[in-house]
């Protein structure tokens, strides 16, 4: 079966520093991969997504990330933290076919310092 | 941009009662799913739900629990005798395909006393 593992439960950074929140992936089969974000008290928001095109992934707000198969990687980076990007992150991946569930990692809350 | 909607927002109920939570998918979508979080922890599957009838569930998702889809829009999620540890954050989700990525309403928060 499938499974995410989200290496740091919780990650500080500077506004303006680089973020960078990793991502491990376990699958079969070349899987498609998710980061969703979820603000204080609101549910889950597509950030971006990975379904075996381009390996280098952009989404929303800045954040982009890169599946690299041989480390089985889909790590999320952001040039420069914002204030507003203090949520939880969480990366979730899923069977390319049939109708399988999306798995979720255990999320890492990310907070921002002025 | 189309979305999940769910409701209510938070339901509160008591130990032993039924409570039927809500989502109206995004309308062209076809298969629908019910995930729950419980507070601080990751969001966990329940069940997975396609032409009518569920595709998977979890080992959460037991004889307590059922899905409906009653009409073309509704999409809900019984609990027939709640538990304390029901209590968290319900969320619905659905996607169009299978090689597309699920769409999450906000969430129903279930407080169990």
């Amino acid at each position: 079966a499938q499974s995410v593992t989200q290496l740091g439960s919780h990650v500080s950074v500077s506004e303006g520093a680089l973020v960078l929140l990793r991502c491990n992936y376990s699958s079969s089969v070349p899987p498609y991969l998710f980061w969703y974000v979820q603000y204080p008290n609101q549910g889950l928001q597509l950030l971006l997504k990975y379904t075996s095109a381009a390996t280098l992934v952009k989404g929303i707000n800045g954040f982009e990330a890169e599946f690299k198969k041989s480390e089985t990687s889909f790590h999320l980076t952001k040039p420069s933290a914002h204030m507003s990007d203090a949520a939880e992150y969480f990366c979730a991946v899923i069977l390319p076919s049939g109708n399988t569930p999306l798995v979720f990692g255990k999320g890492t809350r990310l907070s921002v310092i002025a | 941009e189309p979305e999940v909607t769910q409701t209510p927002s938070h339901q509160v109920t008591q130990m032993g009662q039924e409570v039927i939570l809500r989502c109206v998918p995004i309308s062209n979508h076809l298969y629908f799913y019910w995930y729950r979080q419980i507070l601080g922890q990751k969001v966990e599957f329940l069940v997975s739900f396609y032409n009518n009838e569920i595709s998977e569930k979890s080992e959460i998702f037991d004889d307590q629990f059922s899905v409906e889809r009653p009409d073309g829009s509704n999409f809900t999620l019984k609990i027939r005798s709640t538990k304390l540890e029901d209590s968290a954050m319900y969320f619905c989700a659905s996607r169009k395909a299978t090689n597309s990525p699920l769409h999450f309403g906000n969430g129903t928060r279930l407080t169990v006393t």
